[in-house]
């Protein structure tokens, strides 16, 4: 069964703090993807990767950034959280190429931060 | 350029009764067009794809949606509700080019299932 796991699904942080998102996919897949989930606003693409070392912005980068040095690994991080960085953030990823391709998602991480 | 619009956020229907959530599409390309669901607490699933083949596209769970181009809809439809579709469902359009994607979700429809 094809899988994309996050490993942590509820934190909660202190502002200031610096929070690691972890992400793994099964499937050798080549891209990956950091969204961020809000009620109303649906799902926004934070940073996404086609390739190991490889980044690219999405729609709101700032506060934001990501490593990816293996392809199946890709992580968030919050260099110093705050409160309006409380929210669902949704791992994805997809094979490369066609632009038809389905995205795999995990099942999210929810984070709090005080 | 591209954008999706799915006209409600909210649909409340009748268990037996037939679902209907609209989504509205704009693209410079001919595009990709998806329906994802998400319950409670979960990540998306993939419902249904259009990819320029068929215009009627059936999905999972009895769901079914059609490609209209004249009025740039991919309207997701179910002729009977179960309890089990009380989710929140996106609709997604991606332009259909090689290279690494950028798809874009509508903000979601919430539907709600009465017993």
């Amino acid at each position: 069964d094809v899988k994309v796991t996050q490993s942590s699904r509820y934190l909660v942080k202190r502002t200031g703090e610096k929070v690691f998102l972890e992400c793994v996919q099964d499937m050798d897949h080549e891209n990956m993807f950091w969204y961020r989930q809000d009620p109303g606003l649906g799902l926004r693409l934070i940073y996404f990767s086609y390739d190991v070392k490889m980044k690219e912005k999405g729609d709101i980068p700032e506060g934001y950034s990501v490593s990816r040095e293996k392809k199946e690994r890709f992580s968030l991080i919050l260099e110093s959280a705050s409160t309006n960085q409380t929210s669902m953030y949704l791992c994805a990823s997809s094979r490369m190429g066609g632009g038809t391709g389905e995205l795999f998602f995990g099942e999210g991480s929810r984070l709090t931060v005080l | 350029a591209q954008s999706v619009t799915q006209l409600d956020s909210h649909v409340s229907v009748s268990e037996g009764t037939p679902v209907l959530l609209r989504c509205n599409y704009s693209s410079s390309y001919s595009p990709s067009l998806f329906w994802y669901v998400q319950h409670p607490n979960k990540g998306l699933q993939l419902l249904l794809k259009y990819t320029s083949a068929a215009t009627l596209v059936k999905g999972i769970n009895g769901f079914e949606a059609e490609f209209k181009k004249s009025e740039t809809s991919f309207h997701l439809t179910k002729p009977s509700a179960h309890m089990s579709d009380a989710a929140e469902y996106f609709c997604v359009v991606s332009p259909n080019s090689g290279g690494y994607q950028k798809v874009t979700f509508g903000i979601g429809t919430k539907l709600q299932v009465i017993p």
